[in-house]
């Protein structure tokens, strides 16, 4: 099993900053790596696919980079509607989540 | 526009089973795969199965097979999840889910509650 380890566990961000979240690999997965935002009591949302693909309807502040077994998700200028659990999947080899990192108002 | 609208679940006695259902509209769900997503009570997501387009293939994670069970039902934009010897660490909101690349479209979710 493709282990998924996402970092920090928590971001504290303040309303118009930059926040980067990151996601590791345990093993190559080329770029099949989507990301996804949940809010309390709602379903997650697809962000990006295909690691850097934006999903239909996502802001363009939504960013996302990496290949392999190195991933990142860049939010340029952090919008009060986009504190959240943010989480990374991978789908090269069955279908694994990361743990969630959770973005919260500093 | 795409919905994904989710029935069963509730609370259920360890061992005992449960079928959860799925009705899906604004694509074409005969062309698509399917999955079941599940996150526990303040934790993370696990997905848990999937069925081709066709239903002729299936997979599961390894915590679950032998006791539930994917289904389709392509006339009727239906899918669903027959859980069966449940435990309690299935406690568990369950979410259907389109499977392309990542998990476009989800349903509402439907919470499945073991007791022991």
């Amino acid at each position: 099993e493709i282990v998924m380890t996402q970092s920090p566990a928590t971001l504290s961000v303040s309303p118009g900053e930059r926040a980067t979240l990151s996601c590791r690999a345990s093993e190559s997965v080329s770029r099949d790596l989507a990301w996804y935002q949940q809010k309390p009591g709602q379903p997650p949302r697809l962000l990006i696919s295909g690691a850097s693909a934006r999903a239909t309807g996502i802001p363009a502040r939504f960013s996302g980079s990496g290949s392999g077994t190195e991933f990142t998700l860049t939010i340029s200028s952090l919008q009060s509607e986009d504190f959240a659990v943010y989480y990374c999947q991978q789908y090269n080899n069955w279908k694994t989540f990361g743990q969630g990192t959770k973005v919260e108002i500093k | 526009e795409v919905h994904l609208v989710q029935s069963g679940g509730g609370l259920v006695q360890r061992g005992g089973s449960v079928r959860l259902s799925c009705v899906v509209s604004g694509f074409t769900f005969r062309r698509r795969w399917m999955s079941w997503v599940r996150q526990a009570p303040g934790k993370g997501l696990e997905w848990v199965a999937n069925i081709k387009e066709d239903g002729s293939a299936k997979y599961y994670v390894d915590s679950v097979k032998g006791r539930f069970i994917i289904s389709r039902d392509n006339a009727e934009n239906a899918l669903y999840l027959q859980m069966n010897n449940l435990r309690v660490e299935d406690t568990a909101v369950y979410y259907c889910a389109r499977d392309d690349a990542g998990f476009d479209y989800w349903g509402q979710g439907t919470l499945v509650t073991v007791s022991s």
